[in-house]
């Protein structure tokens, strides 16, 4: 079936650029997104990118995307205390299908 | 405007009982997504109603069901509850058609089962 995989944690310093990586099975996927999640709230949208692209920049996020080897990884570039949250990278077919999510990556940001 | 709502937030309930959680989606979104948090087993996706019927089922027992009304509201209920099934449920709302898919997710209600 299909299956997303991440690191479970990641360290920086505050001013450091974060590299959060996923890998992924599905070879049909079509849409890629990385979500964030504070502590005791519901999953925030960040960023996403369709299967024929290569890379995103959304002001400090850039997502590249690796289709041959599956992978997927979100840069945020000087990071803050404020990024520190768990990220998770999800892939889904189509409109109609389901998101599919990895365990997420706990990033910690030290000042 | 107004995002996803979920309530209530909060649940303590016992085992063997049921319970019944709401999710209101953003004005316009016609598909409702179900997820169960746990820190085990992440996210899994318990299902999806479009125009109220069920349209995709992930891999959870006959004990959890669900239902969408004509107003796109959708409520899930879980019977029998067991220790097993306390967890942070989220609900997410979709716009069909819309070219970038994006899911919006609520703030979730956090269900213990004592």
């Amino acid at each position: 079936g299909e299956d997303v995989e991440q690191s479970l944690f990641l360290s920086v310093r505050e001013g450091d650029s974060s590299v959060i990586n996923c890998t992924y099975t599905d070879s049909s996927s079509t849409y890629l997104y990385w979500y964030k999640q504070e502590p005791g709230a519901g999953l925030q949208l960040l960023t996403y990118i369709f299967s024929n692209m290569d890379m995103k920049q959304d002001q400090r996020l850039t997502v590249l995307l690796n289709k041959k080897d599956k992978h997927l990884s979100l840069r945020i570039a000087d990071t803050q205390t404020g990024d520190s949250a768990i990220y998770f990278c999800a892939e889904r077919d189509s409109g109609n299908t389901p998101l599919v999510f990895g365990k997420g990556t706990r990033l910690s940001v030290i000042a | 405007k107004a995002g996803v709502t979920q309530t209530p937030r909060y649940l303590i309930k016992t085992r063997g009982q049921q319970v019944t959680l709401s999710c209101s989606p953003i004005s316009g979104h016609r598909s409702v997504s179900w997820y169960q948090q746990t820190p085990g087993q992440g996210l899994q996706f318990l299902f999806e109603y479009f125009s109220e019927t069920q349209r995709n089922k992930g891999n959870f027992p006959g004990r959890f069901s669900g239902r969408q009304f004509s107003n796109s509201r959708s409520e899930m209920n879980v019977s029998t509850l067991e220790l097993g099934d306390s967890a942070l449920y989220l609900c997410a709302s979709s716009k069909e058609g819309a070219v970038d898919t994006e899911a919006f997710f609520g703030q979730g209600t956090r269900l213990t089962v004592v």
